[in-house]
C-alpha cells in the first residue's frame, strides 16, 4: 500500500522568500503524485501533478515540483512567496494509471507568510 | 455554479443523532468521492461512486456510515448514531471519470461537530 509523509507540519516564510515543502512517498512502482492547496474557507485546489516524463513539473500560481525516484520525494517549490500563498498544502499519491482515482494524502503542511 | 457544492457548510449535532451530508458534483462528472479530514490530519478516503454504484467502500469507518448517489448526480453521506470521534470536515470531490489522470475537484466541505 502506498503512503505519503510530509515531515513539516508548519513552516513560516517571509514574503518574497523562497519556499520548499517536502513530500516523501512509499510505493513500489512509479506513483502518480499530486500537490493540493487548501486556503481558509476554500476547497482543495490542484496545484500540479506528475504522471510520467519530465521530472520537473510546473503548476499554477508559480509553483513547481520535482520527482526524484532515488529519494522517493516530490518536493514543492516556489521561488518567491506572496502573502496569498498562506494556506495548507497536501501531497497525495495514487496507485497507478489503471487504478481508479483513490488518493492517499499526507497530513499537510501549514504555511504562514510574514510581511 | 460550476464547482462542487456541499451542504450544510456546518452541522452541530448531539451524540447519538443521525446526520445527512449532501454533495452536488460538477455536472457531467461520473466519479464522486467522499473524504474525511480530522483536525490536524490529512484527508482520509471513505467511499467513491462511479455513476450510481460504489465499487469501493473500504474507507467507511463503521456500519454507522453509509452513502448513496442517485441520478449520477447528488450524493448523500449518512452517519447514524453519531459519536464524538465523527467530528471532522467531510469533503466531497468529483472527476470526469474514475481515473487518476482525471483531476478531482473538491467542494468546500461540511464541518461536523458532535457534542
Amino acid at each position: 500500500a502506498q503512503s505519503v509523509t510530509q515531515p513539516d507540519i508548519h513552516i513560516t516564510v517571509s514574503e518574497g522568500a523562497s519556499l520548499e515543502l517536502r513530500c516523501n512517498y512509499s510505493y513500489g512502482a512509479t506513483p502518480y503524485l499530486f500537490w493540493y492547496v487548501q486556503s481558509p474557507g476554500q476547497g482543495l485546489q490542484l496545484l500540479l501533478k506528475y504522471f510520467s516524463g519530465d521530472t520537473l513539473v510546473q503548476g499554477i500560481k508559480g509553483f513547481e515540483a520535482e520527482f526524484k525516484r532515488s529519494q522517493s520525494s516530490f518536493n514543492l517549490r516556489k521561488p518567491s512567496v506572496h502573502w496569498s500563498d498562506a494556506a495548507e498544502y497536501f501531497c497525495a499519491v495514487g496507485a497507478g494509471s489503471d487504478s481508479w482515482g483513490k488518493l492517499q494524502f499526507g497530513a499537510g503542511t501549514q504555511v504562514v507568510v510574514t510581511p | 455554479g460550476a464547482g462542487v457544492s456541499q451542504s450544510p457548510s456546518n452541522k452541530v449535532t448531539e451524540k447519538g443523532k443521525d446526520v445527512e451530508l449532501r454533495c452536488d458534483p460538477i455536472s457531467g462528472h461520473t466519479a464522486l468521492y467522499w473524504y474525511r479530514q480530522r483536525l490536524g490530519q490529512g484527508l482520509e478516503f471513505l467511499i467513491y461512486f462511479q455513476g450510481n454504484s460504489a465499487p469501493d467502500k473500504s474507507g467507511l469507518p463503521s456500519d454507522r456510515f453509509s452513502a448513496e448517489r442517485t441520478g449520477e448526480s447528488v450524493s448523500t453521506l449518512t452517519i447514524q448514531r453519531t459519536q464524538q470521534e465523527d467530528s471532522a470536515v467531510y469533503l466531497c470531490a468529483s472527476s470526469r471519470r474514475d481515473r487518476l489522470t482525471d483531476t478531482q475537484y473538491f467542494g468546500p466541505g461540511t464541518r461536523l461537530t458532535v457534542l
